[in-house]
């Protein structure tokens, strides 16, 4: 079983519908991230959160939210959904040394796509 | 703010041949790390190699080493004898000092010819 887990693997979805995005891992890590992929931009961080209590934004935070329910558990949420944000999202852990030398972990990524 | 440019989009290198991609970065942190990730076409991103700013000798693992010129900002990632496997979008990164946000490069897709 993948250690990071996102759900859905795909998901097509209408201008203005609600959608959430879900993440479950089972490394044991602090610290859980979002970041979507677009081609030619590289990945960017969406959110980021270094426990269950502490949520923080990231470079691109604007018109989405996230819920961390659990150490296990980071959820993203798109409130209204808009063509601009179809992209690739990953979820991904790390482990909470907070030395740079510490990598971050993957889940298989969700492929969005806002119609 | 710290950023990463990759800037060869594509490219091509004969099998069993080296490879260097390039990436430079911006920082004004004095510790950072440089990572390099491999993203195959089935999506899953995997983690290559990491180099230290404090790291007196260029990080190697397998065939990947990395070519870290402090004094130039640049991280390239040197592939060895490339194999077909190799085909696939690579990815520099960086993270600051303290956390683990690590900001990406655009990402340079390379293609390995038979």
């Amino acid at each position: 079983d993948a250690d990071v887990t996102q759900t859905p693997r795909n998901r097509i979805t209408k201008t203005g519908k609600r959608i959430m995005l879900e993440c479950s891992q089972t490394k044991g890590h602090d610290r859980m991230y979002w970041y979507r992929q677009d081609p030619g931009l590289g990945l960017r961080l969406i959110y980021y959160s270094f426990d269950v209590k502490d949520i923080n934004k990231g470079e691109i935070s604007d018109g989405y939210s996230v819920s961390r329910q659990a150490q296990a558990k980071f959820s993203l949420s798109l409130e209204s959904a808009i063509p601009n944000q179809t992209a690739l999202y990953f979820c991904a852990t790390s482990e909470g040394t907070g030395r740079s030398n510490e990598k971050l972990f993957f889940g298989s990524g969700t492929q969005l796509s806002v119609l | 703010a710290q950023k990463i440019t990759q800037t060869q989009p594509g490219m091509f290198v004969q099998e069993k041949e080296a490879v260097t991609l390039d990436c430079t970065y911006d920082t004004s942190d004095q510790s950072y790390g440089l990572f390099w990730y491999k993203q195959p076409s089935s999506g899953e991103m995997i983690f290559l190699i990491y180099q230290g700013s404090y790291d007196e000798q260029n990080a190697t693992e397998g065939r990947y080493s990395l070519n870290f010129q402090k004094a130039r900002k640049s991280a390239n990632l040197v592939i060895s004898a490339s194999q077909l496997g190799d085909s696939a979008m690579y990815f520099c990164a960086m993270s600051p000092n303290a956390g683990n946000m690590l900001t990406f490069g655009g990402g340079t897709r390379l293609m390995v010819k038979p």
